[in-house]
């Protein structure tokens, strides 16, 4: 398995609150992805990273922040946690110009009550 | 904006029947990935075609790629219950390798 870390697994909070959750790497890969996964929908991406510091939005980011301080670790931010981001989120990684796949992470299961 | 596109959404068939999960999207693209999916597990690479009549196989399972008709196939071989999973699709949208996903096929194989 490619090293990538997502903590903390499992969550449950309360709606309103900031929730940040952690995906950490050690490939080394350039690009890293939070996707949300709800029955139904598949995957959809939240944000993306294509460098420290260079972070861009998916198609589902509203709500969401991101942050990315070190090429290792994508932090994924709900700012105020509502009951519809209650999912469960994957972090996922990709080298750098290689002709492979992306990698994901465990995932994390978030209840928002 | 790019859509993926699986069907069936769900499938149950017998042990030892072949089947074929389609992978239709809607924008060029030359890369496509399928990946399983365990109950409560992440997500496991399959395959990873990268160019028109890309064909790969892999035990009972096999796909292939169609980038004129934007159109990958997994095609199941004699199928037995450790197949049972979630299978999707995925298709790379830009040199930013943003996956955008289907909505996933639901394998049960049934003895």
């Amino acid at each position: 398995d490619a090293g990538i870390t997502q903590s903390p697994r499992h969550k449950v909070t309360e709606t309103g609150t900031p929730v940040t959750l952690r995906c950490h790497q050690t490939e080394n890969h350039r690009y890293m992805y939070w996707y949300r996964q709800d029955p139904g929908h598949g995957l959809r991406l939240i944000h993306y990273s294509y460098g420290v510091k260079d972070t861009d939005k998916g198609e589902v980011s509203d709500g969401y922040s991101v942050s990315r301080s070190k090429t290792e670790d994508f932090l994924l931010t709900l700012e105020s946690a509502t009951s519809s981001q209650t999912s469960v989120y994957f972090c996922a990684t990709y080298p750098a110009g290689g002709n492979t796949e992306a990698f994901f992470g465990q995932g994390t299961r978030l209840t928002v009550v | 904006e790019l859509k993926v596109e699986q069907n069936p959404l769900f499938l149950s068939m017998q042990e030892g029947k072949n089947y074929t999960i389609y992978c239709n999207y809607s924008t060029t693209s030359d890369r496509l990935y399928w990946y399983r999916q365990d109950p409560g597990k992440s997500l496991e690479s399959l395959f990873v075609l990268l160019s028109n009549g890309a064909v790969k196989q892999e035990g009972r399972l096999m796909a292939s790629l169609d980038t004129k008709a934007r159109l990958s196939t997994l095609h199941i071989t004699a199928a037995v219950h450790d197949l049972s999973a979630t299978y999707f699709c995925a298709v790379d949208r830009s040199a930013g390798n943003m996956l955008t996903f289907g909505g996933g096929t639901r394998l049960m194989v049934k003895p």
